[in-house]
């Protein structure tokens, strides 16, 4: 079946850095990526759908300067949470659209990210 | 953004029994998906539906799409310990995937 990564699992970071998040689909190539944020015992979020070659599109009320995804190629897709604070804190998932199926939306493991 | 009415949000069954969950929406969706969530991990998908009016098996798990389209469910038969997690629905149109709130299923043994 399809498989999606995220890389690193869990990342702690001091308050001012940044962390990069990587999302790759392993076996099939995905034009579309999207990048959700869960905090505790709450559904998923999208954040913003990341496009292969082009701008992402953000959700409202998520700052594009702040949460800096680029999609460089058809199987990797990184969102960097730029100047992180505590309350960026939070789970955050990316999901990969297989391009030859368009309905199908294939979930990464989940970033943990805990911001000192 | 749009989310869906996700029922019951937790569930606390003795195990052999069967669980049922619903979700609406105000909106029209082309695709309803339910998907399973272990803490820490993300979703994975269960059942996926495409078509109004569609009645899908997966194993103990059966699931349909609504006539309206506004509105699915989700059924466990007999159920196991290791059902036990976060079941979330999701209506979908397009690249425009909106999620429910999740219903919590605690399984005694």
């Amino acid at each position: 079946g399809a498989v999606v990564s995220q890389h690193p699992s869990r990342v702690i970071c001091k308050s001012g850095t940044s962390v990069k998040i990587e999302c790759r689909s392993l076996d099939f190539q995905a034009t579309t990526m999207f990048w959700y944020r869960q905090f505790p015992k709450q559904s998923l979020m999208l954040m913003a759908t990341s496009n292969e070659g082009s701008k992402a599109t953000y959700e409202q009320g998520v700052e594009k300067d702040k949460f800096l995804i680029n999609h460089a190629s058809l199987t990797l897709s990184t969102l960097t949470v730029t100047s992180a604070h505590p309350e960026d804190s939070s789970f955050y998932i990316c999901s990969a659209r297989d391009r030859k199926s368009t309905d199908t939306q294939y979930f990464g493991p989940g970033t943990r990210l805990t911001v000192l | 953004g749009q989310q869906l009415n996700q029922s019951p949000q937790s569930m606390f069954i003795q195990e052999g029994e069967d669980v049922s969950m619903n979700c609406t929406s105000s909106s029209i969706f082309n695709t309803w998906l339910w998907y399973k969530q272990d803490p820490g991990e993300g979703p994975v998908l269960l059942i996926a539906l495409y078509k109004a009016g569609e009645l899908t098996s997966n194993g103990r798990l059966t699931a349909q799409f609504g006539i309206t389209r506004k509105d699915s469910f989700l059924n466990i038969s007999a159920s196991i310990p290791s059902d036990v997690g976060i079941y979330f629905c999701a209506g979908q149109n397009n690249n425009d995937m909106r999620f429910g709130a999740g219903t919590r299923l605690t399984v005694k043994p």
